[in-house]
């Protein structure tokens, strides 16, 4: 089966440490993206890359970093520097020719304390 | 002003029950729009486009007025499985691909 798989589905972080989290598609999708979710806000990007190697920031990059060495994965680094890094992460991906049908993982909800 | 609002809710409504969300758009030349549902602590999927000139699917009815800036997605005959929130999405002109999502709408269908 075709998807996008994040892990881990929970994670938890003390304060000061970078945490990684991991999504991986089989669709062959060109575009990836993280997201953000907080409660009564909606989705916000944090980066998005369109093809392999390069990526762009999104709206509330500061505090993350990723990379895109694969098509297939497009992991995200919650420095210390971000300052409120708990939330639901997620990771979505498309076709080049039809960007805004985005496919999303499960996500991942990280608490730091 | 936020660029997609939406009314949080929740709408309680019936079973069986018709019912319609609005969402409006703070900028007028966006271009493409979108409905995505959202299960309770799971990831959105994405339910429906919305064109201009209105969108059916099954019992689902998406419909763009762009004089007004808003879409409006209408339910019939809802059922149980249909709760969730609703969440709105937009281009927004010059985002490139970028989609700016609303913080949605909670609907809840009880028997």
């Amino acid at each position: 089966d075709g998807g996008i798989t994040q892990s881990p589905k929970y994670l938890f972080r003390k304060e000061g440490q970078n945490v990684t989290l991991s999504c991986e598609q089989n669709l062959n999708h060109d575009a990836m993206y993280w997201y953000r979710q907080d409660p009564g806000q909606g989705l916000r990007l944090i980066y998005y890359s369109q093809i392999v190697n390069d990526f762009q920031k999104g709206d509330i990059a500061e505090g993350y970093s990723v990379s895109r060495e694969k098509k297939e994965s497009f992991p995200l680094t919650v420095t210390s520097a971000q300052k409120n890094p708990t939330a639901f992460y997620l990771c979505a991906s498309s076709i080049r020719d039809r960007p805004y049908e985005q496919y999303f993982g499960p996500g991942t909800r990280l608490t730091v304390t | 002003r936020k660029e997609v609002e939406q009314d949080p809710g929740p709408f309680n409504v019936p079973e069986g029950a018709t019912v319609a969300f609005n969402c409006t758009y703070s900028n007028s030349a966006s271009q493409s729009f979108f409905w995505y549902r959202q299960d309770c602590r799971k990831e959105p999927k994405l339910l429906m486009s919305v064109y201009s000139s209105g969108n059916e699917d099954g019992r689902f009815t998406a419909q763009l007025n762009r004089a007004s800036q808003y879409i409006s997605l209408l339910i019939r005959d809802s059922k149980l499985s249909d709760s969730a929130t609703y969440l709105c999405v937009v281009n927004m002109a010059g985002g490139g691909n970028k989609l700016t999502f609303g913080t949605g709408t909670q609907l809840k269908v009880e028997l």
